[in-house]
């Protein structure tokens, strides 16, 4: 079936320090690829997506690229801040199945 | 913006009491979902409802739970008979359900069983 693989963490970094978080999917077709962030105590925001191969999705300072050929989808930001420490979730969406399947999120945590 | 919004943001209920999560879905959506996160584990698809049936379910959306759409704003999903392993976040989201829109959860029905 379709599912997502993340990068375990936690991540610890240093305030301004890059962020690379990596994430591989494996789907029968051609899913539409997310990024989803859960601050501390509360819910899922939408991060940035991309829908079709070459696709880079961006977003305060955030950026992944659909890259089909390694079926990946990597999160990266060039300077972290403390307010970005919260999980990281990559998710894929096929529209036969009509939801998204979620990988199993990685904490970061950036410290000042 | 418009927003996802479940009530009530926790709910404390005693094993083999009857629970229901209270979702109201951007008023424009067509497709409505339920997730659960276990406590520090991977976000679950639960259950996909469209046109006023279910479209979707996984293995764990057992005879115990069931969604319904009582009236045009309302989303819930009620768990019969909760067991201990029952408790874990549980996020409403509803979408347009067009190919590339993303899913808008709301902030989550924490759920303790004791």
């Amino acid at each position: 079936g379709d599912s997502v693989t993340q990068m375990e963490g936690p991540v610890t970094l240093s305030e301004e320090a890059f962020l690379t978080i990596n994430c591989t999917y494996t789907a029968t077709g051609y899913p539409s690829l997310f990024w989803y962030v859960q601050y501390p105590g509360e819910g899922l925001q939408l991060l940035l997506k991309a829908t079709k191969a070459d696709d880079k999705g961006s977003n305060k300072g955030f950026e992944a690229t659909y890259r089909k050929e390694t079926t990946s989808f990597h999160l990266e930001k060039g300077s972290v801040q403390v307010s970005d420490s919260a999980v990281y979730f990559c998710a894929l969406f096929m529209e036969y199945g009509n939801k998204l399947v979620f990988g199993a999120g990685t904490i970061l945590r950036v410290k000042s | 913006e418009p927003e996802v919004t479940q009530t009530p943001s926790h709910q404390v209920t005693q094993m083999g009491q009857e629970v229901i999560l209270r979702c109201v879905p951007i008023s424009n959506h067509l497709y409505f979902y339920w997730y659960r996160q276990i406590l520090g584990q991977k976000v679950e698809f639960l259950v996909s409802f469209y046109n006023n049936e279910i479209s979707e379910k996984s293995e764990i959306f057992d005879d115990q739970f069931s969604v319904e759409r009582p009236d045009g704003s309302n989303f819930t999903l009620k768990i019969r008979s909760t067991k201990l392993e029952d408790s874990a976040m549980y996020f409403c989201a509803s979408s347009t359900g067009t190919e590339v829109s993303p899913l808008h959860f709301g902030n989550g029905t924490r759920l303790t069983v004791t």
